[in-house]
Formats: C-alpha cells, sequence, structure tokens
C-alpha cells in the first residue's frame, strides 16, 4: 500500500530551528509538497520538491531525497505563529495526492 | 483514525454536462468540510468551507453559481461542477473538521477530465 509516515507531535522553543521529517512509499512519485495548516483554518501552501536537493525560501526550507523516499521540512528562527499542524503529501504515478497525518508543532517560549 | 471518503475516485464527463463529488466522513462528524481543487504540480487551491446547515462561503474568483456546495449532514457534502468545462479539469479534494480545530482530514481526492 502506500503511505506517509511523519511524526504526530514536536515541541520546540521560540527563536531555535526545528526539522519535520517524512518519509514516503508510493507508487510512483510526481512531487511531494509540504502544507502548514493553523487550527480551524485551511492548509496553505508552503514548499513543492520533485527534485532532490534543498529548496530554500526564506525560514522555510524543504529538503527531498527520492531514491531514500524522504524528504525534511525546515524552520529555522522559529515564532510563536509557526504553531501549527504540517502536512507532508505526496503524488503518485497517477497524480493521486499520498497525504501524511500531519504533524502537529508546539512552540513554548 | 478518522477517515474521509470521496466519491468517485475519478470521473470524466462530456462538456457541458454535471458532475456530482460526494464527501463522506465515515466515523466522526464532521461540523466544516473543505473543497480544494488542485491542477498538476501546483499547490492545493482552497474553493470554499461549507459548515453544516448553512451556506458554503467561497473563496474569491470561485464561481459559485458553478460550484455548488451542499452541507446536508453532518457526515455528507457535495460539489456539484454545473455545467463542466474542459477547463474545470481538476483534482478535487475535500476535508473535513471535526469540533476540535486542530483536527482536519482530507479526502483522497476526485480526478475530473472534462472532454
Amino acid at each position: 500500500g502506500q503511505n506517509i509516515d511523519q511524526p504526530t507531535e514536536m515541541t520546540a522553543t521560540e527563536g531555535a530551528i526545528v526539522q519535520i521529517n517524512c518519509t514516503y512509499q508510493t507508487s510512483g512519485f510526481n512531487g511531494l509538497f509540504w502544507y502548514q495548516q493553523h487550527a480551524g483554518e485551511a492548509p496553505t501552501f508552503l514548499s513543492y520538491n520533485v527534485l532532490d536537493g534543498l529548496e530554500e525560501k526564506g525560514r522555510f526550507s524543504s529538503f527531498l531525497s527520492r531514491s531514500k523516499g524522504y524528504s525534511y521540512l525546515l524552520l529555522k528562527e522559529l515564532q510563536m505563529k509557526d504553531s501549527a499542524s504540517y502536512l507532508c503529501s505526496v503524488t503518485d504515478s497517477n497524480y493521486q495526492l499520498i497525504w501524511g497525518a500531519g504533524t502537529k508543532l508546539i512552540i513554548k517560549p | 483514525g478518522a477517515v474521509v471518503s470521496q466519491h468517485p475516485s475519478w470521473v470524466i464527463c462530456k462538456s457541458g454536462t454535471s458532475v456530482k463529488i460526494e464527501c463522506r466522513s465515515l466515523d466522526f462528524q464532521a461540523t466544516t468540510m473543505f473543497w480544494y481543487r488542485q491542477f498538476p504540480k501546483q499547490s492545493l487551491m482552497l474553493m470554499a468551507t461549507s459548515n453544516e446547515g448553512s451556506k458554503a462561503t467561497y473563496e474569491q474568483g470561485v464561481e459559485k453559481d458553478k460550484f455548488l456546495i451542499n452541507h446536508a449532514s453532518l457526515t455528507l457534502s457535495t460539489l456539484t461542477v454545473t455545467s463542466a468545462h474542459p477547463e474545470d479539469s481538476s483534482f478535487y479534494i475535500c476535508s473535513a473538521g471535526t469540533g476540535d480545530l486542530n483536527e482536519q482530514y482530507f479526502g483522497p481526492g476526485t480526478r475530473l477530465t472534462v472532454t
């Protein structure tokens, strides 16, 4: 079957760095997305990786290794507003979206 | 865990016809459901938010008369694409929320192809 694994919950300190990992097993691969979702709101797009390597966008970076079926989202200089759930999803060979359950990130002062 | 289903998983229709997509929360009551659209290699785009028993709230640029949303019960929301055109071909995804604002569960999506 197809699945995506990411930690259920993580805690970090304001101003620090946190890395949220995502591993996937899918039938084919056509890209990996990271989304941020605040409580009660719809997810918002953070990043899209289709090639191996690191994509940097401000305080957020996303890394992909297709051979390892692995990605991570790196958040730097954490702010309280970064407290949210972070969703990893993969597009398979049929362009179907496979979703991870999300990682709830708690930022402490 | 909470499961959200969508039906159909894929559909092909002719231009000018209407298509209905169902989103069901199988083991919980969903007070809020979101409908998204995603084009290949692009991010999710929120179309509308629906609360059970009330009218859906549409995002700017989404035609409410073209994309009819009905959230008739706590376990079912439907999206009807009326008078479909080829440019409506896309991947439509729903998500369902419980009373806990931290919980949001996504359906597997419906791929619509309009010929």
